[in-house]
């Protein structure tokens, strides 16, 4: 399978805990992007990268989050100290080219207990 | 916040052709048509995307006017494993993607 990959796939946590999530983009996909979605609603920006570069973040990106694609291929989420409010799916996604499609991963659920 | 307008749901039968439009009255003139379709606990899947006229794949035909203010999604002979969410997008390559609510789609025997 050459898609976008994310693992884990869920998590459970307790609050207050800190959490990680990869990314792996299909190979050679430049742009890679990361979407937080939550229940009954359409996925909303959080970051993105070009390469190794971080370009933009989202206001709902707070210093508890983080972000990373240190050689420019896979990437990280990093979330400390959860709240209950995090839980959600967390999706990412990787794109190529003009004009630009992104491919989404199948997203890494959150329980923040 | 979201640039479309789209139905919030949609009921159809297996075999009959689903045409889903979207209102996107602002477009700039450097936007696409992008269209996904989302399953429960899946992430967003590509379905289609156009600039102008009518587009085509395997899976979908994307119509889209000449003053491009509205686009139509359709779905030939749909299925009971089309039933999802469809999400119409505006999109300014190379940036992110701003989803609206989507419309929920339902597929009857």
């Amino acid at each position: 399978d050459t898609g976008v990959s994310q693992n884990p796939r869920h998590k459970i946590t307790k609050r207050g805990q800190n959490v990680t999530f990869r990314c792996d983009p299909i190979s050679e996909h430049n742009r890679l992007y990361w979407y937080r979605q939550t229940l009954g609603q359409g996925p909303e920006f959080l970051t993105y990268f070009q390469n190794e570069a971080q370009l933009e973040k989202s206001r709902l990106l707070s210093d508890r989050f983080s972000a990373e694609r240190p050689k420019g291929s896979f990437s990280t989420l990093e979330i400390q100290r959860t709240e209950q409010g995090d839980s959600a799916m967390y999706l990412c996604a990787s794109s190529v080219g003009t004009p630009e499609t992104q491919y989404f991963g199948p997203g890494t659920r959150l329980l923040v207990l | 916040l979201a640039k479309t307008t789209q139905p919030i749901s949609m009921d159809s039968y297996e075999g009959q052709e689903v045409n889903i439009t979207c209102s996107h009255n602002n477009i700039a003139t450097n936007d696409y048509i992008t269209w996904y379709q989302q399953f429960p606990s899946q992430g967003p899947r590509f379905i289609i995307q156009g600039y102008k006229t009518k587009v085509t794949n395997e899976v979908a035909s994307l119509f889209i006017p000449a003053d491009r203010k509205s686009s139509t999604l359709s779905l030939p002979r749909v299925s009971l494993s089309d039933t999802a969410v469809y999400y119409c997008l505006l999109y300014n390559q190379g940036g992110k993607l701003i989803f609206g609510q989507g419309t929920e789609l339902s597929v009857k025997p």
